[in-house]
Formats: C-alpha cells, structure tokens, sequence
C-alpha cells in the first residue's frame, strides 16, 4: 500500500517555466509534509516543508500548496532555471517522528536552457 | 567539513558476504537513521537510533543489524548478503526525532 502517491514520474520544464509535481496522501494522522531535493550521486537534501494549519507556504522560487481536505499537496518552482535538474520526493510524517518519512516514488525534473 | 558522512561511497562484493557501512555525523545531532533506496530511487526508512537506543526498526530482515557506538556514529552490518540487498543505503541525522533530517551523500552496494 502506497501512503504517499506523487505524480508525474518524470517532467520537462522549459528556463523559466512553472514546474509542478503533485503528491496525494491517505493517512490523516500525517502532520508534517516536506519536499526533498536530489541531486545524482548526493543524499536528498531538504528543500521546503509544510504543515496542515497552512495552506501554502513559500521560500523563494519553492511554494509548497497544501489541500487538507483533499489530501493533497504540491510543489511549485517558479522561473524553473537548469540547476534545479534533479529528482523531487515528496513525503510525509506524523506528529512527534518527522524522521520516519514515508517518501513518494520522486519525479525527475529536467529543465531545458 | 562534511555534516554526514558515510563509508564507504562505494561497495561491491560477492553474495553471502557479509559487510558493513559505517556512518559519522559531526552536527551534534542525537538520533541517526539508515534508509534504503532502491534502483528505482524508492526511499524507504529501516532502522532510526535516538540517543543510542532503536526507536524504529521496519520490516528488515534480520540479516540486517545496526550498532550505534555513541551519539555520533551508526553502522550498519549486513550477514549474508543477497542479490537483492543491491541499493543505495543513505545514512541521516536529525536533531530529535521531530526535526529535519540531514543525509549523507550514501553508499551503493552492489551484490554480484
């Protein structure tokens, strides 16, 4: 059973374009919802992170939009540049074990210059 | 300086081998993770240490078994080791179990 679905597998993303990558949960009891980013040959690193009480939160050219009811929620990169080429993972924790992360299967961005 | 290190970053060996991946965190966190992840780039959590003591262990065969020697350090040492034990291990820390995790650059087994 798959806790955390994130969809498109793969994206391609013109300079300067909108990339979105979507993730859907089951669990309710989920509370905590980061998005990590990796790079080839590099351990995911954090990238933005949302709890339910918001629903969209924004560093950046990252925007996290969250949809409690709908169990839903998305990450969004403005003026998508091609260093952001690399696999996204969303993801998913309950309260008080952030640590334990139920992870999507990841999207592979590539941003064409 | 490097906050989560893990050796080695590469590891190729026989089956029924046995073998271990050490990993170092030097960010003064007290719990440290091992996560799995498979050719498909799946990340799925095995084991989490906090303060030393397991907290969290999946379902992970028994071949598998983790040893936190202090605070700064968690290794994992894998018995008998099989095809499909082929992935790469990333080893994490965090400050707490409620803060953000911090990985390692990982370590690609391959089992031949």
């Amino acid at each position: 059973q798959q806790q955390v679905k994130q969809s498109p597998q793969s994206l391609i993303v013109q300079k300067g374009g909108i990339s979105i990558i979507n993730c859907a949960y089951e669990n309710t009891a989920f509370d905590y919802f980061p998005w990590y980013q990796q790079f080839p040959g590099k351990g995911p690193a954090l990238l933005i992170a949302i709890r339910p009480d918001v629903s969209e939160k924004k560093e950046g050219r990252f925007t996290i939009s969250f949809n409690k009811s709908a169990k839903q929620f998305s990450l969004h990169i403005m003026d998508s540049q091609p260093g952001d080429s690399a696999t996204y993972f969303c993801a998913a924790s309950m309260e008080g074990s952030q640590g334990n992360l139920i992870f999507g299967k990841g999207t592979k961005l590539s941003v064409k210059p | 300086d490097t906050a989560v290190s893990q050796t080695p970053k590469y590891l190729v060996t026989q089956m029924g081998n046995d073998k271990s991946i050490k990993c170092e965190q030097n960010l003064g966190h007290d719990t440290m993770y091992w996560y799995k992840q498979d050719s498909k780039k799946f990340l799925k959590i095995m084991f989490s240490y906090n303060n030393k003591e397991l907290i969290i262990n999946e379902t992970v065969p028994n071949r598998f078994s983790p040893k936190s020697p202090d605070k700064a350090h968690l290794n994992l040492h894998i018995n008998s080791l099989e095809l499909g034990d082929s992935a790469v291990y990333f080893c994490a820390s965090s400050r707490g179990l409620t803060e953000k995790l911090f990985f390692g650059s990982g370590t690609q087994l391959s089992v031949l």
